[in-house]
Order: C-alpha cells, then sequence, then structure tokens
C-alpha cells in the first residue's frame, strides 16, 4: 500500500520556467512532510518541509504548498535552473514519538532543458 | 563528523555470502535510520534506532537482515546470506531525535551488488 504518490515519474521543464513536482498521499494521520533532493550516486539531501498548521512554506525559489483537505503538497521551483535537475522525493511523517519513519514516494526526475 | 559517512560506498558480493555496511551519523544525533532503494523503486524504511535500542524493525525485510548500533553512534546492517534481490543501495539517516516532524540526513548511501 503505497501511502506517499507521486504519479509524475519524469518532468521535463525550461531553464528559468516554474517546475511543479506533485505528490498524493492517502494516510490522514500524516502532519508533517517533505521533499528531497537526490542527485545521481548520492544520498538524498532536504531541500524544504512543511508542517500541517500551514499551507504554504516558502524558501528562496521554492515553495511548498499542502492541501489538506485533497491530500495533497506540491513543489514549486522558480525559476528553474539546470542545476535543479535531480530526482526529488516526498515524503511523510506523524509528529508524534512512536512514528518516527519518514515514508517516501517513488520521486519524480525533474530534466531541466537550458 | 560533518555529515553522515557510510562505508563501503560500493560492495559487489557473491550470492549467499554474508555482507556488513557501516554507518557513522552526525555528531550528537541520537536517532538513526537504515533506508534502501531498490533500481526504480522509492525509499524503502528498513530500521531506525533511538540511542542503542531499535523500536521499529519492521521494515526488515527478512530475518537474514539484522542491525546493530553501539555506544549510541555507529551503526551495522547485517545481511546474511545474500541474494540478488537484495541488491540495492542501502542508505543510512540520522537525525537529533527520534521523533516525526523531525528532519532526517541522509549519507552518500553503501551501493550492494550480488552477484
Amino acid at each position: 500500500d503505497q501511502q506517499v504518490k507521486q504519479n509524475s515519474p519524469s518532468l521535463s521543464v525550461q531553464e528559468g520556467r516554474i517546475s511543479i513536482l506533485n505528490c498524493d498521499y492517502t494516510n490522514s494521520m500524516f502532519d508533517y512532510f517533505l521533499w528531497y533532493k537526490k542527485y545521481p550516486a548520492e544520498g538524498p539531501t532536504f531541500l524544504i518541509s512543511i508542517s500541517s498548521i500551514k499551507d504554504k512554506n516558502e524558501d528562496g525559489r521554492f515553495t511548498v504548498f499542502l492541501n489538506k483537505s485533497a491530500k495533497h503538497l506540491s513543489l514549486h521551483i522558480v525559476p528553474s535552473q539546470p542545476g535543479d535537475s535531480a530526482v526529488y522525493f516526498c515524503a511523510a511523517s506523524v509528529s508524534s514519538f512512536g512514528n518516527e519513519k519518514l515514508t517516501f514516494g517513488t520521486g519524480t526526475r525533474l530534466t531541466i532543458i537550458p | 563528523g560533518a555529515g553522515v559517512s557510510q562505508s563501503p560506498s560500493n560492495k559487489v558480493t557473491e550470492k549467499g555470502k554474508d555482507v556488513e555496511l557501516r554507518c557513522d551519523p552526525i555528531s550528537g544525533h541520537t536517532a538513526l535510520y537504515w533506508y534502501r532503494q531498490s533500481l526504480g523503486q522509492g525509499l524503502e524504511f528498513l530500521i531506525y534506532f533511538q540511542g542503542n535500542s531499535a523500536p521499529d524493525k519492521s521494515g526488515l525485510p527478512s530475518d537474514r537482515f539484522s542491525a546493530e548500533r553501539t555506544g549510541g553512534s555507529v551503526s551495522t546492517l547485517t545481511i546474511q546470506r545474500t541474494q540478488q534481490e537484495d541488491s540495492a543501495v542501502y542508505l543510512c539517516a540520522s537525525s537529533l531525535w527520534a521523533a516525526g516532524g523531525n528532519t532526517i540526513y541522509f549519507g552518500e548511501g553503501s551501493w550492494l551488488t550480488v552477484v
């Protein structure tokens, strides 16, 4: 049972345009969400997170939006740069002791076209 | 250290052999996690440690897999009698404490190939 879903395995975006990566979840207990970025042959690196008490969190070119009623979150990157080409993983957790693990989606490979 | 350190970075082993993968977490981080990523798959949770104890081993795929952590620091993931389906990148991560709502930081992974 895939509790965190990234339905687009790949996405290509022109440099300078906006990249939008989507993520859906099924577990209504999830209340903390993260995006990780992964280059080939490297471990995932933390990008941005959002708590369920918010619907938006922004950090530079990266903004994460959370729609709790739809159980959907998205990552916006604007403007997109060639260095943003990577695999992006959405992850979710429950903010309480005893629920420490992150549940990851299967990832979306983003390619920025120069 | 500055980041999560894993060794070996690459390991090729024959089917049926045992392998040990090591993880050195970020200094001061009390929680340590093991994930793996098989080809074309997402990150699969294996086990996590809070200090030296492992409250959640639910992700270990079989009894051939075990992990331990000593001194609240270094952890070793052991795979006995390796099978080809064990081929994956094994990722270790750590965080300040084991609680949801906390960011975890990954190492670069140990790439295991079973031939």
